[in-house]
């Protein structure tokens, strides 16, 4: 059982150039979602999905697409990177089950260096 | 608007030291789930704990502890005798008010425990 999967663990990318960070996960979860982490920040939520074909913006979410296709992946498009969005990202899966039982589980990061 | 404060930025304890993180969360939902996790050097996301709000209960786990109390919105987790293994950056988070679809994170206390 893999969890959830990032792709790559690290990338470094010039100034306007454009990438997909990979995200999938096995859990059979509704819920996936895409945070990064600046230092003194904490995680800070980019976008995310409740469900296949179902996506919303977070709290960051200018410079970032998603889609969600099937429900096991959720990857995440910078569409022309810029030095701001040097940073952590971590992807997401979650379940709600019922009262008591919640399972959020969190892939392990891609550090992004955009020179 | 949800929020979780961490105040403290970064703690330093001597090894054997019983140290305390403060949590203090603010929500209009009735029912929510709030975690703890540990972030190591390595960087991945450690989960430590969940508690649900209609469980009051506080939680011990080995050297770890958890007050969750309702009435101050405070989520504070406790390590007695601290080790240099618990040196890290802790983050609190809190569930979103609509399914329980994301998180919103503090900015996390880093600790330092030295020998």
């Amino acid at each position: 059982n893999a969890g959830v999967t990032q792709t790559p663990k690290f990338q470094v990318l010039k100034t306007g150039q454009s990438m997909t960070l990979q995200c999938a996960q096995d859990m059979n979860h509704e819920y996936m979602s895409w945070y990064r982490q600046d230092p003194g920040m904490g995680l800070r939520l980019i976008h995310y999905s409740v469900g296949a074909g179902i996506t919303d913006q977070g709290e960051v979410p200018n410079g970032y697409n998603v889609s969600r296709s099937t429900t096991e992946d959720f990857p995440l498009r910078l569409l022309s990177a810029a030095p701001s969005q040097t940073s952590v990202y971590f992807c997401a899966s979650s379940r709600y089950i019922g009262q008591g039982d919640y399972g959020y589980t969190f892939g392990s990061g891609t550090r992004l260096t955009v020179v | 608007a949800q929020k979780v404060t961490q105040a403290q930025t970064e703690i330093s304890v001597v090894e054997k030291e019983d140290v305390t993180l403060d949590c203090v969360y603010e929500t209009r939902d009735t029912t929510y789930y709030l975690f703890w996790y540990k972030q190591p050097p390595s960087g991945e996301l450690v989960f430590l704990i969940r508690r649900n709000s209609f469980d009051e209960q506080n939680e011990i786990s080995g050297r770890y502890s958890w007050n969750f109390q309702k009435s101050t919105s405070s989520f504070n987790f406790t390590i007695t005798a601290s080790q240099v293994v618990d040196s890290a950056v802790y983050f609190c988070a809190l569930s979103d008010p609509s399914g329980y679809s994301t998180l919103t994170f503090g900015k996390g206390t880093m600790l330092l425990v030295s020998p």
